[in-house]
C-alpha cells in the first residue's frame, strides 16, 4: 500500500484543465517542499515534470503546475492536449528514501 | 548529456538471484552530480523505489526489499547494479535505474534509463 494516494483515473477534453491530487497518509512524507511529479506514457520510462511541489524544469511547458496544501499535492495541467495523455505519479523524497504515490491516468477525451 | 542503460538476464528462475547493472554515461558515477537509484514497475501497476546508492557507496533500501537488495556502485566501469536475492513470480518487472541530480538537489529523479523486463519463472 502506497503511503502517498491518487485518484486512479481522470479525464478531460483537449483545452480543458484537470487536477490529479497526492495525498499522503503520514505528514512525514509530504512535511516538506520534496514532492516531485512524474509523466509516464505507455511503454516509456517516466519524464519528471515537477519539483519541489511547484518549479518546473527546463523544457516541461508551462501548462503544467503543482502545489501544495497541508497533507495534500496536486498537479494541474491546463490547456489539454492529446498528447498529455498518460500515466502520472507523485512522489515524496525522504532522508531514508522516496515513496512512490499508486499512480493516475489521464484520458484525454 | 547524462545516459543510462540497463543491462542484464531477462529470465530468472525462483529462489535465484536478480542482478542487473545501470551504464552510465556522460558523467562520472563518482562524482557528487548525481546520486543512483532502482526503480520498479510490475506490467499494469504502479512505480515502487528499490533503492539508491550515494557516491560515498552509502546506500539506503526500501524497507520491504531491504533483507534482499544490495546496490553497489563500480567506479571502474562507471555503473552501478542491483541484486535481488531469492526472486518469486512477484519480482517479476520492469526495472529502471535512474538518477537523482544536484541540480534538483538530490530529490528529484531527473535522468532515467528506458528500463528492462524481467520475468521470474522456471
Amino acid at each position: 500500500q502506497s503511503a502517498l494516494t491518487q485518484p486512479p483515473s481522470v479525464s478531460g477534453s483537449p483545452g480543458q484543465s484537470v487536477t490529479i491530487s497526492c495525498t499522503g497518509t503520514s505528514s512525514d512524507f509530504l512535511n516538506y517542499n520534496r514532492v516531485s511529479w512524474y509523466q509516464q506514457p505507455p511503454g516509456t520510462a517516466p519524464k519528471l515534470m515537477i519539483y519541489e511541489v511547484s518549479y518546473r524544469p527546463s523544457g516541461v511547458p508551462d501548462r503544467f503546475s503543482g502545489s501544495k496544501s497541508g497533507n495534500t499535492a496536486s498537479l494541474t495541467i491546463s490547456g489539454l492536449q492529446a498528447e498529455d495523455e498518460a500515466d502520472y505519479y507523485c512522489s515524496s523524497y525522504t532522508p531514508n528514501s522516496t515513496v512512490f504515490g499508486g499512480g493516475t491516468k489521464l484520458t484525454v477525451l | 548529456q547524462v545516459q543510462l542503460q540497463e543491462s542484464g538476464p531477462g529470465l530468472v528462475k525462483p529462489s535465484q538471484t536478480l542482478s542487473l547493472t545501470c551504464i552510465v554515461s556522460g558523467a562520472s558515477i563518482s562524482s557528487r552530480s548525481y546520486y543512483w537509484s532502482w526503480i520498479r514497475q510490475p506490467a499494469g501497476k504502479g512505480l515502487e523505489w528499490i533503492g539508491r546508492v550515494y557516491p560515498s557507496a552509502n546506500t539506503d533500501y526500501n524497507p520491504s526489499l531491504k533483507s534482499r537488495v544490495t546496490i553497489l556502485v563500480d567506479t571502474s566501469k562507471n555503473h552501478f547494479s542491483l541484486k535481488l536475492s531469492s526472486v518469486t513470480a512477484a519480482d517479476t518487472a520492469v526495472y529502471f535505474c535512474a538518477g537523482y541530480g544536484d541540480v534538483y538537489s538530490y530529490r528529484s529523479l531527473d535522468v532515467w534509463g528506458k528500463g528492462t523486463t524481467v520475468t521470474v519463472s522456471s
